[in-house]
């Protein structure tokens, strides 16, 4: 049973517009939650992280937003550049119960179409 | 930036052959991980190492093997490939806690015909 679901295998955006990436789970011990972003015939990339005793964390273009009592996260791009074309990755740990590892949804894969 | 190296980029072998995916980083890190990814899935955890001589298998059943005998190597081996071994493969390294960044190598593409 998949533990990270990202329920949207692909979005299309345009240039300049605001994509947002959604992201949920379902074990109530994760507390630390990433995004990574994946080119093809790379390895993913980190992003931005958020963990669980935030709402919210910012990073230049791109902002976390963590609602824990939904089990939903979501990554916001504003403003879109065709350069953020990729796949985007959700992972999530437990790491306050002493796990080093992630665990990962399927990915969507954001176009921003110039 | 990290340092994290994946060699071969490409690999295309016959089934049957042994093969050793290598996976080296230079920034001293002790805990190093193997992920096998398919086209529009998620990574899957294969193997992971938290320091020398220390390797366990991970959430996805794999019949791959690991060996951490120096801190920067972390190489994965397969000693019989097959045409379901076909994926990517890729290798990561954190410098301590998991709430550091983890950073992931180029990966390994690996086709058995």
């Amino acid at each position: 049973d998949q533990q990270v679901k990202q329920n949207s295998p692909s979005l299309s955006v345009q240039e300049g517009r605001i994509s947002i990436l959604n992201c949920d789970y379902t074990n109530s011990m994760f507390d630390y939650f990433l995004w990574y972003k994946k080119y093809p015939a790379e390895g993913p990339t980190f992003l931005i992280s958020i963990s669980s005793i935030k709402d919210k964390n910012e990073d230049g273009r791109f902002t976390v937003f963590l609602n824990k009592s939904a089990k939903h996260l979501s990554l916001h791009i504003v403003p879109s550049q065709p350069g953020d074309s990729a796949v985007y990755f959700c992972a999530a740990s437990a790491s306050g119960a002493g796990s080093y590892q992630l665990t990962f949804g399927k990915g969507t894969k954001l176009s921003v179409i110039p | 930036e990290a340092d994290i190296y994946q060699t071969p980029r490409y690999l295309v072998i016959g089934t049957g052959k042994k093969i050793t995916l290598e996976c080296s980083q230079t920034m001293g890190h002790d805990k190093m991980y193997w992920y096998q990814q398919d086209p529009g899935m998620e990574l899957h955890l294969i193997h992971y190492s938290y320091g020398v001589n220390s390797t366990e298998k991970g959430d996805l059943s794999s019949e791959s093997t690991v060996s951490r005998i120096r801190t920067e190597h972390f190489p994965l081996t397969l000693e019989s490939a097959r045409p379901s071994h076909t994926s990517q493969y890729l290798c990561a390294s954190i410098p301590g806690q998991l709430t550091d960044t983890q950073y992931f190598g180029p990966g390994t593409r690996l086709t058995v015909l």
